[in-house]
């Protein structure tokens, strides 16, 4: 089967725009959550989705959004850019739900510039 | 409030030594623990999954144990080889909320030849 799949790997915006990244999970697993990882946070949950539906949600302002497809994959999207959004977002897909074994991709780096 | 502490400082151990890795929680009702493995710019890999009413669960090289009344889970590689450096994740699954999986900041192991 193959993994989780990411895209863009790396991105480069400057403040103030807006960023969407895209999430393919494993083939029929129906859960898709997001974290961002940052050397200070370290890796912070944003939100889970299944079915279509936000399931859970993490601390984070509303500028930062996501939605699930019919087909699992998932989209995030980060509005109005600040430079402490700067990290590595990774996406997991799991069977059920996010608490179960998470199988994560391999992120994409955003860097704002 | 809630917390997730592991080991903070790296950990440095000789090859063929057995290495243990710590993580304790406060304010945590967990459902169950599991370990992560990550390697520099990749997503986190599962390693092991302990639920709250077992004590101790191996693979291979690796085990892992969990005391609720402690509330500390600790993670041990034996024989340890060069190839296991890497940061080493825990994460918690809370009764209530297994919808979201919540990761401590992460062990640094170096191993030695």
């Amino acid at each position: 089967k193959a993994g989780v799949t990411q895209t863009p790997r790396y991105l480069i915006k400057t403040r103030g725009q807006q960023v969407t990244l895209s999430c393919s999970p494993i083939s029929g697993h129906r859960s898709v959550s997001w974290y961002q990882q940052t050397p200070g946070q370290g890796l912070q949950f944003l939100f889970e989705y299944f079915s279509e539906t936000q399931r859970n949600k993490g601390n984070f302002p509303g500028r930062f959004s996501g939605r699930q497809f019919s087909n699992s994959r998932s989209e995030m999207n980060v509005s109005t850019l600040e430079l402490g959004d700067s990290a590595l977002y990774l996406c997991a897909s799991s069977l059920l739900q996010s608490g179960d074994t998470q199988y994560f991709g391999p992120g994409t780096r955003l860097t704002v510039l | 409030s809630q917390k997730i502490e592991q080991n903070s400082e790296a950990l440095n151990i000789q090859e063929g030594k057995t290495a243990t890795l710590t993580c304790n929680y406060t304010n945590y009702s967990p459902a169950y623990l599991q370990w992560y493995r990550q390697d520099p710019g990749r997503g986190p890999v599962f390693l092991l999954l302990i639920r709250e009413n077992e004590k101790e669960k191996r693979k291979e090289r690796l085990k892992v144990t969990f005391d609720t009344t402690l509330k500390q889970s600790l993670f041990h590689i034996t024989a340890s080889q060069p190839a296991d450096s890497a940061t080493y994740l825990c994460a918690l699954a809370s009764y209530g909320n297994t919808g979201k999986l919540i990761f401590g900041q992460g062990t640094t192991l170096q191993v030695k030849p």
